[in-house]
């Protein structure tokens, strides 16, 4: 049971918007930032937002972050097959539990 | 051009020990917090424990507290863990991942895995 809550999978067909949600609570993301991730299949996770809506270099525009109160989401447009992966959002916990705490991940298929 | 290699997985018989090592190359490794992640066969991240530049602060989620240390060698840019008592349930890929204040595990090794079975 992760500590953030997403939905376990998502769809749509290439071109199409997609959102993955994420809710947490007041010691996690409603007191800190949000980071998401995105993992191909057989690889490493790669940092794909960072502080709710910040994007590293080498991330398409594509992809967006926002947070409100204790919930984040990740927003993907254009939606291409290559974007077929697990995504999990990550926050700092200021609970005893341990600094961070990520959710239980999401697939994405791209129909 | 950052890296983070891990190595020190294997196969290992509950109650057993293990010894993970990350060895960081392509950026000033004393100047970051270093971070272990695990991820179980077919599951999600799982955070493991993280330490300071300088050691002086380390951290671990409930589950491996006592059974877990965190460790670092900046002279030789390495991240270490050393796991005892080894159940089951350990059994995942480790990653060690470099987690500065801005953007949190912004790299990531490749993993290694660790399983824990008789």
């Amino acid at each position: 049971q992760s500590v953030l809550t997403q939905p376990p999978s998502a769809s749509g067909t290439p071109g199409q918007r997609v959102t993955i949600s994420c809710s947490g609570s007041s010691s996690n993301i409603g007191s800190n930032t949000v980071n998401w991730y995105q993992q191909l299949p057989g690889t490493a996770p790669k940092l794909l937002i960072y502080s709710n809506n910040q994007r590293p270099s080498g991330v398409p525009d594509r992809f967006s972050g926002s947070k409100s109160g204790t919930s984040a989401s990740l927003a993907i447009s254009g939606l291409q097959s290559e974007d077929e992966a697990d995504y999990y959002c990550a926050a700092w916990d200021d609970s005893l539990n341990g600094p961070w705490v990520f959710g239980g991940g999401t697939k994405l298929t791209v129909l | 051009e950052v890296q983070l290699v891990e190595s020190g997985g294997g196969l290992v018989q509950p109650g057993g020990s293990l010894r993970l090592s990350c060895a960081a190359s392509g950026f000033t490794f004393s100047s970051y917090w270093m971070s272990w992640v695990r991820q179980a066969p077919g599951k999600g991240l799982e955070w493991v424990a993280n330490i300071k530049q300088d050691g002086s602060e380390k951290y671990y989620v409930d589950s491996v507290k006592g059974r877990f240390t965190i460790s670092r060698d900046n002279a030789k840019n390495s991240l270490y863990l050393q796991m005892n008592s080894l159940r089951a349930e350990d059994t995942a890929v480790y990653y060690c991942a470099r987690e500065p204040t801005e953007r949190p595990f912004d790299y990531w090794g490749q993993g290694t895995l660790v399983t824990v079975s008789s």
